[in-house]
């Protein structure tokens, strides 16, 4: 089974800090994603990466930035956390040339 | 992108069949349907994928309209833990080897006793 796995299940910051969300997966999957999602938004996608070392903006880049020094890590980094960046954030991988992402328990990240 | 459109909530008995619809009429021709759920507090699942021929797995069948305009996920015999959101999604191909999966507000099913 695929297994994909996030740093941590709730985080507590305040605003400023820079915060590190890890993703791994166990599948040497190629594509990993990061998506937030909102209340009535549903999931929208943060960044992606297809490669080590290549990375893809999504829908909602602004304010995030990502790392991919290693296949199966994909790290979220919040620079200057803000309180609109209170969200729930998922972690996703899948197979080059396949559709099917599995995705990580999720990490409910506040804000204060 | 192909959008989805999907009731907001259904309920149905433990025991029963539960049949998810979903619109996607500006579906093009080489677009797939997909099928995720969360369940409360947890990650989206994968269930399902289709393009045109009706599909079944262990979880669930997909079955869809001849004109692909619309499908119908079925759960055979819902139980308490098929409580979710279901979500349908049209693949939408991005740059690179990646695709973006557009998630929709999907359909929160309630299984009852």
């Amino acid at each position: 089974d695929v297994k994909v796995t996030q740093s941590s299940r709730y985080l507590v910051k305040r605003t400023g800090e820079k915060v590190f969300l890890e993703c791994v997966q166990d599948m040497d999957h190629e594509n990993m994603f990061w998506y937030r999602q909102d209340p009535g938004l549903g999931l929208r996608l943060i960044y992606f990466s297809y490669d080590v070392k290549m990375k893809e903006k999504g829908d909602i880049p602004e304010g995030y930035s990502v790392s991919r020094e290693k296949k199966e890590r994909f790290s979220l980094i919040l620079e200057s956390a803000s309180t609109n960046q209170t969200s729930m954030y998922l972690c996703a991988s899948s197979l080059k040339g396949r559709e099917t992402q599995y995705f990580g328990p999720g990490t409910r990240l506040l804000v204060l | 992108d192909a959008k989805t459109t999907q009731p907001p909530s259904m309920d149905c008995a433990e025991g029963r069949a539960a049949n998810l619809p979903c619109n996607h009429s500006t579906i093009s021709g080489n677009e797939y349907v997909y099928w995720y759920r969360q369940i409360h507090s947890q990650g989206p699942q994968y269930i399902i994928h289709g393009l045109k021929n009706n599909e079944t797995n262990e979880m669930a069948s997909l079955i869809i309209t001849e004109d692909r305009k619309s499908s119908t996920l079925i759960l055979p015999h819902a139980t308490l833990r098929d409580t979710a959101v279901y979500y349908c999604i049209v693949r939408v191909r991005s740059v690179g080897t990646a695709s973006k999966l557009t998630f929709g507000t999907g359909t929160r099913l309630q299984v009852t006793l």
